[in-house]
This record gives structure tokens, sequence and C-alpha cells, in this order.
């Protein structure tokens, strides 16, 4: 069965601290990868996704991420984050193989950000 | 266009008590999810339906029951709430690669 892993469950940083979550899934096969954002008290967001293509990946407020086939990974990064980016952040895996469109969510990473 | 609409946002429940959850989408999607999410196990997926009238069991289904009688309703069941399903629900749609997620239903059930 598909399982995905994020490696870190809380992190913390300062405000301006470069950011690396980690998440590992096990599928052989073509795979979609996501990642979610939600912020207190929110739902789930979109911050970027990957189909196919140059791995990768940018997304919205700055985030992005790179595809690892060889790896199986899917980290996100980004440079530089901001008291904003408090928030809990979940990587997420579609089989690209059949058409049910089930996400196969990791365990998620708090992140807080300190200002 | 409202998107993906569950209510209610917040119920307690007592132990033994049914209640539905409701979901509703207005942008014509096809596929349905629920999910539910527990502090450090991420979501995990209840039940889907990929069209009307077509339901399908995800990967922690015991306890509910889903319908889907029509496009845009995929109401959630709960027959006899126990504690463990004290969680927060999320109703998903999806189209084509892009998927639209509710504000959720925060159920406690005592």
């Amino acid at each position: 069965a598909q399982s995905v892993s994020q490696h870190n469950h809380h992190v913390i940083l300062s405000e301006a601290a470069s950011l690396e979550l980690g998440c590992n899934y096990s599928y052989g096969g073509t795979v979609n990868l996501f990642w979610y954002v939600q912020y207190p008290g929110q739902h789930l967001q979109l911050l970027l996704k990957y189909f196919s293509g140059d791995p990768l990946v940018k997304g919205i407020k700055g985030f992005e991420a790179e595809f690892i086939k060889s790896k199986f990974s899917f980290n996100l990064r980004k440079p530089s984050v901001q008291w904003s980016d408090t928030a809990e952040y979940f990587c997420a895996v579609r089989s690209g193989s059949g058409n049910t469109g089930k996400l196969i969510f990791g365990q998620g990473t708090t992140l807080q950000v300190k200002p | 266009n409202a998107g993906v609409t569950q209510t209610p946002k917040f119920r307690i429940l007592k132990i033994g008590q049914s209640m539905t959850l409701q979901c509703t989408q207005d942008m014509n999607h096809n596929y349905m999810y629920w999910y539910r999410q527990d502090p450090g196990m991420g979501l995990k997926l209840i039940y889907y339906s990929v069209g009307a009238g077509i339901t399908d069991k995800g990967e922690v289904p015991n306890g509910y029951n889903v319908s889907r009688s029509t496009t845009e309703d995929f109401p959630l069941r709960l027959e006899l709430a126990a504690p463990s399903q004290t969680s927060v629900y999320f109703c998903a749609s999806r189209r084509e690669s892009g998927y639209t997620f509710g504000s959720g239903t925060r159920l406690t059930v005592v």
C-alpha cells in the first residue's frame, strides 16, 4: 500500500531562517505529488504540486519543492520564512494509475516561526 | 461560487447517537472524498465517490456510511458515535488535477 512519511513533526524556526521539510513516499509507479498548508483554524490550501516535467516546482508564497525520483522524495523548501508561515504542512501523494484520485497524506509537520 | 460547503462546523455528540455530516459542492465535480484529521496522524481517507451512485471505502471506513444520490451531495453518516470518532472531518471534491477542500466539521463524542 502507498504511504507517505514526513520526517519532521514539529519544527521551530526564527524569521528569515531557511526551511526544508522532508517527505518520502512508498510507491514505485507514476505519482502525482502535493504539498498543502493548513493555517490555524482553516482548511487545507494547495501550496504546490508536481505531475511531470521540471522536478523543481515553484508554488505560492515563495515555497518550492524538488522531486527526486531515485529517492522517492518531494521535500518542501523556502529560503526565508516569515512569522505568517506558522502553520501545519502536509505532503500528499496520488497514484498516477487509475482514476479514483485518492490522496494519501503524510502525518503533517507543524511549523512554528518565532518573530 | 461557494466551492465545497460542510455543515455543521461544530458538533458535540453523546456516545451512541447518530448524525450526518453534510457536504455539498457546486462545481459539478465527479470525485468527492471524506477525510478525518487527527493530531499527528495527518488526514485519513474514510470514503470516496467517483460519481453519483458510486461509493467505495477508503483507509478507515469502519463506523461510517456514505451515499451519493446526486453529483452535488456526499453526506457522511455516523450511526453509533464512539469517542474514537472525535476528530475534524474534511470533505473534498476533485476535477482533473485540482482538489477543493471544505472548511471542516469538528466533531466531539462524549
